[in-house]
Formats: C-alpha cells, structure tokens, sequence
C-alpha cells in the first residue's frame, strides 16, 4: 500500500535556523504530495502541493521540491521564526478513482526564541 | 468560503459505551474523512465517503461505525470505548481527484474513563 515516511518526530531550532524536516514516499500511482501544517488547538491546514515530478511547492517561507527519482518531497526553510512552531504533516493522494490520504507521523517543530 | 464543524468538541465517556461525534460541511463536497489523532503516530484514516450514503473503510476501521446520510453530513460512532482511551478526531472534506486538498475541522477530542 501507500506510505509517507518522516523521519523527524520532533527538532527543535533557534530563530533563524534552517529548517529540513525530510518526507520519502511509495505510492502505487503517480501521486500528489502535500504538506499541512497544525497549530495547536486547530485541524491541519495546507501549506502547499506539488503533482509533477520537479515541481516546487512554496508558501509562507517553506519550501520543497517533488523529486519522483528519490521519491521525496522534503520541507525546508531557510530562517525559521516562533511563529513556525507547529506540527507539519507530509501527504499523499494517488489517482483519480481512489480517494484515501495517506499522512506520515508529523513532525513536531518547536522554535526557541 | 466554507467551514467544517464538528461536534462535541469534547467527548468524556465510560468504557464500553458508545459514542457518536458528528460532522458537518458547507464547502459542497463529495468527499469526507474521518481521521484518528494520537501522538507520535500522525493522522490515520478510520473511514471515508465519496458520496451520500457511500462508506469506504480505512486502516482504523475496526471498533468504529460511520454513516454519511447527507451530502453536507458525516458521523462516526466508537462502537464499544476502551478505557483510558484518550484521542481526537479530525473530520475533512475534499472535491474528488487527486490534487484536491483536504479541509480539516477542529477535532473532537475523546476521554474515556
């Protein structure tokens, strides 16, 4: 079946540090991938998408690449901020006919200030 | 814009009892989600609809009944609570296909005593 991999449970920065937090997939299909970020006390919201290989998806600062030859799709930031503290999800969805979602285990950031 | 509304918010129930949290959706979407929230483990799938009166399991089926009998409505039922059971529930909606995003209420979280 499919799966999202993340690797980070948890990382912890300081204001300014770069960000890498790493997704790796496996998926039947041809999938789009996504990242969500969840504040406390909130449900998961998107960050960005991508759907082709190559493709960059960008938001508020973060940033990541769909790379279907390493099958990753991993979030970066260059200078991270107490406001980025959050739990941030990779996802995955594959072709039409099949609506499931698969998320990894999430990535809890904390930013110290 | 629409919103996802789920209710309760908090659920305390006793063990073997069941318990029904309710979804409600105004983005006209054909698909929902139920999702289970626990630490360290991410968001796994309990059962989703592509459609009024459609039901498709997920990984987390098991102790858990769902029923979709309105477009704009999702409900889950914990058939028999286990004690100390301690998690939330994430309801979502999406359009069909594979870039569509999912859209997250705020969770009902469950105590069972």
């Amino acid at each position: 079946g499919d799966s999202v991999t993340q690797t980070e449970g948890q990382v912890a920065l300081s204001e300014e540090d770069f960000l890498t937090i790493h997704c790796n997939y496996s998926a039947s299909g041809y999938p789009t991938l996504f990242w969500y970020v969840q504040y406390p006390g909130e449900g998961p919201q998107l960050l960005f998408r991508a759907s082709r290989d190559k493709e960059k998806g960008s938001s508020r600062g973060f940033e990541a690449t769909y790379d279907k030859g390493t099958t990753s799709f991993h979030l970066r930031k260059a200078s991270v901020q107490e406001s980025d503290s959050a739990v941030y999800y990779c996802a995955l969805r594959v072709n039409y006919g099949n609506e499931k979602i698969t998320f990894g285990a999430g990535t809890k950031l904390t930013i110290k200030p | 814009g629409g919103i996802i509304t789920q209710t309760p918010k908090f659920l305390i129930g006793q063990e073997g009892q069941k318990l029904t949290l309710k979804c409600q959706q105004n983005f006209n979407h054909d698909t929902m989600y139920w999702y289970r929230q626990d630490s360290g483990k991410g968001l796994r799938l309990i059962y989703y609809s592509i459609t009024e009166n459609d039901l498709q399991k997920g990984d987390l089926s098991e102790g858990y009944d769902a029923s979709r009998e309105k477009k704009s409505s999702f409900s889950l039922t914990v058939t028999s609570a286990q004690k100390n059971e301690m998690a939330v529930f994430l309801c979502a909606s999406s359009i069909s296909g594979p870039t569509g995003q999912l859209y997250f209420g705020e969770g009902s979280k469950l105590t069972v005593l």
